[in-house]
């Protein structure tokens, strides 16, 4: 079954809303989550590491004012895509790895297709 | 820089037709390189890790191998339900946890 659970799996908003996207892991407590993003018939960007209890590590030309991450729990982080746009339109998905396993596979949501209009 | 380039992009093949996807890569060491499969409008889904050259795995009709530059991802006798996207990700030596780089995919259609 699946180990990282994500909500919503679409969302549609107007241009200038905020969408929240919730990231979950199931059976096992992430100190580190991982956002990425992907667009139609492209590879999966990474967009920044949600660190639990600090602050996210953003990948260089992410905007963290835009894009705003918080992980309060082992189990909870959130993507949140502030005043969004249409150019933000596209598939976010999270991920998680178990922690204090070297090099254990990432487990992945199975995404948030966003649409902004 | 660390690149991961996966071959080809696209790839149609006859329910039985067995064939290669090829996932090339340039890092500054390996931790790991890892196939996953992505279904439309879904998130990816772990096959294989794969951590040193000359490894093979094994699962069901996929076969994955690895040498030092390259992996291949080895179908024998597919049937219509292995149609998916198939990426490639390495794990970079001196890269945090599990920061992986995806290579862009090849989209697998397997005709009846």
């Amino acid at each position: 079954g699946a180990v990282v659970s994500q909500h919503p799996s679409w969302v549609i908003c107007k241009s200038g809303t905020s969408v929240k996207i919730e990231c979950r892991s199931l059976d096992f407590q992430a100190t580190t989550m991982f956002w990425y993003r992907q667009f139609p018939k492209q590879s999966l960007m990474l967009m920044a590491t949600s660190n639990e209890g600090s602050k996210a590590t953003y990948e260089q030309g992410v905007e963290k004012d835009k894009f705003l991450i918080n992980h309060a729990s082992l189990t909870l982080s959130t993507l949140t895509v502030t005043s969004a746009h249409p150019e933000d339109s596209s598939f976010y998905i999270c991920s998680a790895g178990h922690p204090g396993v070297p090099n254990s596979p990432l487990h992945f949501g199975n995404g948030t297709r966003l649409t902004v209009t | 820089e660390d690149q991961v380039t996966q071959s080809p992009e696209a790839l149609r093949l006859q329910e039985g037709e067995s064939s290669s996807l090829n996932c090339s890569y340039t890092v500054s060491g390996l931790r790991g390189l890892f196939w996953y499969r992505q279904d439309p409008g879904k998130g990816p889904e772990f096959l294989f890790t794969l951590y040193s050259a000359g490894e093979e795995k094994e699962k069901e009709r996929l076969k994955a191998t690895l040498t030092k530059k390259e992996s291949f991802l080895h179908i024998t006798a597919p049937k219509p339900e292995d149609s998916a996207t198939y990426l490639c990700a390495v794990h970079p030596g001196f890269q945090g946890a599990q920061k992986l780089v995806f290579g862009q995919g090849t989209r697998l259609t397997i005709n009846p």
